[in-house]
């Protein structure tokens, strides 16, 4: 599995975008770019994939770069919920966690 | 629909002793996981199912552990004999295919060996 390379933590205010980058030079072809977020004491859950095009849900946009090297998780307008730990994960099927970015989300 | 459920939430057991850990899959998905985190270290993956068949086993780290999945519904997780370095959180999750499909994670057991 591609390995993944991530910032340790950032920082946001409430209600500003928060644009959360993914290293993933290694990425075969057929995996996928899956993002997960995992709350303190509970299961990690899932924010968003995709496989070569920019991808948008409820939750948030996902942006590929066009060599599939890396990524951006865009949440358009953060909120204290979404602090957590966010994961980025290249693979198809089995997820691989690296240490994640903990976001912060300030008042 | 219901989530995925792990039982129990919280275990603790000595060294030696014996431990089986419980994941109930949202119905209807035929794929499950399990993956654990210990000592503070990242979430690996340890195994796959795709309904009773261990569709990869390959990141079980040794023969102590022992997983199933009778009739392809729930699955146990059973670690014999446990040794300190156990000591975790086992996460389960479930998903309606391979591959791209979103994974549902339950809440976790955490497995404390003394």
């Amino acid at each position: 599995d591609a390995k993944t390379t991530q910032p340790n933590s950032m920082e946001s205010n409430e209600e500003e975008p928060v644009h959360l980058p993914c290293n993933h030079s290694t990425i075969s072809g057929t995996d996928y770019i899956h993002w997960y977020r995992q709350l303190p004491s509970q299961g990690p859950e899932y924010v968003i994939h995709g496989l070569t095009s920019n991808v948008n849900n409820r939750m948030a946009s996902l942006a590929i770069a066009e060599d599939r090297k890396s990524s951006t998780l865009i949440l358009h307008r953060a909120t204290l919920r979404d602090a957590a730990v966010y994961y980025c994960s290249t693979s198809y099927g089995k997820l691989t966690f690296g240490q994640g970015t903990i976001l912060t989300v300030h008042p | 629909e219901a989530g995925v459920t792990q039982f129990p939430s919280h275990s603790v057991i000595e060294k030696g002793q014996t431990v089986t850990l419980r994941c109930d899959p949202i119905s209807g998905h035929d794929n499950l996981y399990w993956y654990r985190r210990v000592m503070g270290k990242e979430i690996k993956f340890l195994l796959h199912f795709v309904k009773e068949s261990k569709q990869d086993e390959s990141g079980m780290p040794n023969n102590r552990f022992l997983a199933e999945r009778t009739g392809g519904t729930y699955s146990t997780l059973k670690v014999q004999p446990a040794e300190l370095e156990d000591s975790g959180v086992y996460f389960c999750a479930s998903s309606r295919g391979t591959g791209h499909y979103e994974q549902y994670f339950g809440p976790g057991t955490r497995l404390t060996v003394t």
